[in-house]
């Protein structure tokens, strides 16, 4: 079945470093991949997301490219802050459509910025 | 803005004890699941509806019965519970709006522990 394997955290960085998150997934077809983050106490909220191979997803500052070679996704950021402080997942979705409701999880990547 | 209401946030059962965890979006999501966090896991999806009167079985269903019997509500039923479902649950919804356009919006979370 489908899978989705990310780097163990957690991850402490220091305010205005380079942050790299690893995504690699396991999938039949091509699926769509999405990274969304957890703020402390809240649920989780769209980063970003490709749909196809090559594709870019950006938004605030952070980045990921869909590489169909390397089945990976990894997410990037050049320079932290500490309001990034996070967990971040990695995740994917083989139906079309339906990563509106039938999504795979990595098990989740906790980030720490410290000032 | 409402958004996904989840209740309660905080729940805690005995061993057999039956509750209801309750989910409302105000948003006219035809799309709404059920996943659960547990540590080093990620999330898992229970069960989703892509619709009023429409429900289907996710990678862990047993245990839980859901229903949609509204485009509002989507109820999550532990019928008998047991201490390996102590976890955080969250409810999501999304529009249908097809391939591309995919993005769930999650409630804030019930923690629940089973004794």
């Amino acid at each position: 079945g489908d899978s989705v394997t990310q780097m163990e955290g957690p991850v402490t960085l220091s305010e205005e470093a380079f942050l790299t998150i690893n995504c690699t997934y396991t999938a039949t077809g091509y699926p769509s991949l999405f990274w969304y983050v957890q703020y402390p106490g809240e649920g989780l909220q769209l980063l970003l997301k490709a749909t196809k191979a090559d594709d870019k997803g950006s938004n605030k500052g952070f980045e990921a490219t869909y590489r169909k070679e390397t089945t990976s996704f990894h997410l990037e950021k050049g320079s932290v802050q500490v309001s990034d402080s996070a967990v971040y997942f990695c995740a994917l979705s083989e139906v079309p459509g339906a990563g509106s409701y039938q999504l795979t999880f990595g098990k989740g990547t906790k980030l720490s910025v410290i000032p | 803005n409402a958004g996904v209401t989840q209740t309660p946030k905080f729940q805690v059962l005995k061993t057999g004890q039956s509750m209801t965890l309750q989910c409302a979006q105000d948003m006219n999501h035809e799309y709404m699941s059920w996943y659960r966090q547990d540590p080093g896991m990620g999330l898992r999806l229970i069960h989703y509806s892509v619709g009023a009167g429409i429900t289907d079985q996710g990678e862990v269903p047993n245990g839980y019965n859901v229903s949609r019997s509204t485009t509002e509500d989507f109820p999550l039923r532990l019928l008998s519970a047991a201490p390996s479902q102590t976890s955080v649950y969250f409810c999501a919804s999304s529009y249908s709006s097809g391939e591309g356009n995919e993005k769930l919006f999650f409630g804030s979370g019930t923690q629940l522990s089973v004794l």
